[in-house]
């Protein structure tokens, strides 16, 4: 299994502002993925981070609104940017098991994001 | 595409009694399957997967879930619930459209009472 910490977990942050939210992960993995749960909603993707390559983002979100950042093998920042009280969520880092993907992805404990 | 469907927003049980909660699939490819519990403020903990293999399939703290592939359904069961599984439910299948991240339904809040 993989250890992943992520930080912080949770923050409220004024409007126009931006939050770089940090996922340490304890073993070299290949991709990342970036999640947001917004109030009562299930996990949307937001992007995949691979590691050497610009992220890969979902309909609906872009580079200027969530930069990413991957610097290594075990080290990925979301920044959320310009931030409106539509931002308010939870934003999970998410990696899958050293198995690839027959194996089950394994989630950092979040960051909850309140904008006012 | 892929999709999960959970019918229900939730589910309530007493303690003692058993539980389902209910998780339809649409995939394109083979189905690979996951239960995840959410407990407030905490991240996503796996529960169990099916990939291939026993269509029932057992898994962490007492669940088990069973496919049934001509139902394209992944029920999440427990013979008996207790109070502390109380939590948030969420069903999901691998998307062989990108690049491996998962689909998630909407989510299932269980409620178990003494």
């Amino acid at each position: 299994s993989a250890v992943i910490s992520q930080k912080p977990s949770r923050d409220i942050c004024q409007r126009g502002t931006s939050l770089t939210i940090q996922c340490q992960v304890d073993s070299q993995v290949t991709m990342m993925f970036w999640y947001r749960q917004q109030p009562g909603q299930s996990l949307t993707l937001i992007a995949t981070a691979n590691q050497g390559s610009e992220a890969t983002y979902e309909s609906g979100f872009v580079i200027d609104k969530f930069p990413i950042s991957r610097p290594n093998l075990t080290f990925s920042t979301l920044t959320v940017s310009n931030m409106s009280p539509e931002d308010s969520s939870i934003y999970l880092c998410s990696v899958p098991d050293r198995g690839g993907l027959n194996t089950e992805a394994f989630f950092g404990q979040g960051t909850r994001l309140t904008v006012v | 595409a892929q999709s999960v469907a959970q019918p229900e927003d939730q589910v309530n049980v007493a303690e003692g009694n058993p539980l389902t909660v209910k998780c339809t699939y649409s995939v394109s490819g083979n189905p690979y399957l996951f239960w995840y519990v959410q407990y407030p403020n905490r991240g996503l903990q796996f529960l169990l997967k099916y990939i291939t293999g026993d269509n029932l399939v057992k898994g962490s703290y007492g669940f088990e879930a069973e496919f049934n592939k001509s139902q394209t359904s992944f029920h999440l069961k427990k013979p008996s619930a207790l109070v502390s599984d109380s939590a948030l439910y969420f069903c999901a299948v691998r998307d062989w459209g990108s690049q491996g991240n998962l689909i998630f339904g909407k989510g299932t809040k269980l409620s178990v009472k003494p």
